[in-house]
């Protein structure tokens, strides 16, 4: 089945970038585009944009664009999140997800299991 | 933009039925899915395309959306089904995926 696998918790200071990595596995990774969500402290899900490994192309939520980047290796099957210029109100968890019936227009069906990022000084 | 409005909290008995709405413009000509995610867990999908139960939901999970509301309805509410649960529509005008607020299902 499908399951994706995020990497680990970091601890970042305000201006700072982090790269959060999801590898997917039990799927054709190309074949799905891969939303990604943010959780912050005490809020609810907030989708932040979509990508299409196979493609390339990308679609931001305009509260981020600019500020976010999304990319794929598909050699490895993993798609990227980068969150750059970092403040204490992105502390949160990001997800992906895959779109469930392969486009970003539908539904998420399988979630990585969340990575937690503290921006503090 | 495109909002979509849950209320806060939602509590009920064991046993019970727990409905939960997810308000809309015409969110009746949208498709929408529910998402229950419990602390610490990834979100899991419950219902999508309105009324539509993945493989594995007890069918104790059922949807529905009308007009300007789209209701998840629980049956038969056990212990375990407390979690947060998130509305979510994908909006053609912005081409943005849109969440409800969460609502906070306990059972008493």
């Amino acid at each position: 089945q499908a399951r994706l696998v995020q990497s680990g918790a970091e601890v970042k200071k305000p201006g700072a970038s982090v790269k959060v990595s999801c590898k997917a596995s039990g799927f054709t990774f190309t074949s799905y585009d891969i939303n990604w969500v943010r959780q912050a402290t005490g809020q609810g899900l907030e989708w932040m944009g979509w990508m299409n490994p196979n493609s390339g192309k990308t679609g931001y939520a305009q509260k981020f664009q600019g500020r976010v980047t999304m990319t794929a290796d598909t050699s490895i099957n993993t798609a990227y999140l980068e969150v750059s210029n970092l403040r204490s109100e992105d502390t949160a968890v990001f997800y992906c997800a895959r779109a469930g019936s392969g486009f970003h227009t539908g539904y998420s069906d399988s979630w990585g299991q969340g990575t937690r990022v503290i921006v503090s000084s | 933009s495109y909002v979509l409005t849950q209320p806060p909290s939602v509590s009920v008995a064991p046993g019970k039925t727990a409905r939960i709405t997810c308000g809309g413009d015409d969110i009746g000509s949208e498709s929408v899915h529910w998402y229950q995610h419990k602390a610490g867990q990834a979100p899991v999908l419950v219902i999508h395309y309105d009324s539509d139960r993945p493989s594995g939901i007890p069918e104790r999970f059922s949807g529905s959306n009308s007009g300007n509301t789209a209701t998840l309805v629980i049956s038969r509410v056990e212990a375990g089904d407390e979690a947060d649960y998130y509305c979510q529509v994908w909006h053609s005008g912005s081409d943005h995926v849109v969440f409800g607020g969460g609502s906070k299902l306990t059972v008493l």
